[in-house]
């Protein structure tokens, strides 16, 4: 079954709102867990790793005001994308690591948003 | 910069034909290295690992990958594909020595015809 679950999976929103996007992990504590950005016909772009209790570090290029993270509880992490707009549109994933400092990850089903 | 290549982004093969999709990084530390697969509609999952040890590693559903380290390259192979192999794979490498950073390939999408 799956390890961990994001919400929504799915989100339409309009130009300047902002979108919550939870990450889940359902059997096991997680003290970090990463959000990643999938563009079409390109790999993966880690965004920011959530610690639990602590600031998010975030990758160069990141806006942290823009893509807020909140990692509140062992097994919760939220990502709001705030002010959205047509180019925050993307699939968004959040993993969480099964190993730490190994890379073996565990996935969530990602969320795909789309700012009109 | 460190980069990881996967040389094709677009694999179509009838099934039964053998598979081999190229991976190649640009790091000369110690690594972990992955394959993770995306079928359609789904999440990633991993496909197989190496950390050390026998270079020759096996995963799920008959795939396997070798780990030649002279020349930087994970390559994962299968020897008769079905339609249900059909999905996105990516190469991922853990740079052991570098802050455990993960570097993605762009990812090959594969799509057998039945």
């Amino acid at each position: 079954g799956a390890v961990v679950s994001q919400h929504p999976s799915w989100v339409i929103c309009k130009s300047g709102t902002s979108v919550k996007i939870e990450c889940r992990s359902l059997d096991f504590q997680a003290t970090t867990m990463f959000w990643y950005r999938q563009f079409p016909k390109q790999s993966l772009m880690l965004m920011a790793t959530s610690n639990e209790g602590s600031k998010a570090t975030y990758e160069q290029g990141v806006e942290k005001d823009k893509f807020l993270i909140n990692h509140a509880s062992l097994t919760l992490s939220t990502l709001t994308v705030t002010s959205a707009h047509p180019e925050d549109s993307s699939f968004y994933i959040c993993s969480v690591p099964r190993l730490p400092d190994t890379g073996e990850l565990f996935f969530g089903e990602g969320s795909r948003l789309t700012v009109l | 910069a460190q980069s990881v290549s996967q040389h094709n982004h677009h694999v179509i093969l009838s099934e039964a034909a053998s598979l081999e999709l190229g991976c190649n990084y640009s790091y000369g530390g110690t690594v972990n290295l992955f394959w993770y697969v995306q079928y359609p509609g789904q999440h990633l999952q991993l496909l197989l690992k190496y950390f050390s040890g026998d270079p020759l590693v096996k995963g799920i559903k008959g795939f396997e990958a070798e780990f030649i380290k002279s020349k930087f390259s994970f390559n994962l192979r299968k020897p008769s594909v079905q339609w249900s192999d059909t999905a996105e794979y990516f190469c991922a490498v853990n740079l052991m020595d570098s802050n455990y950073q993960l570097i993605w390939g762009a990812g090959t999408k594969l799509i057998i015809k039945p």
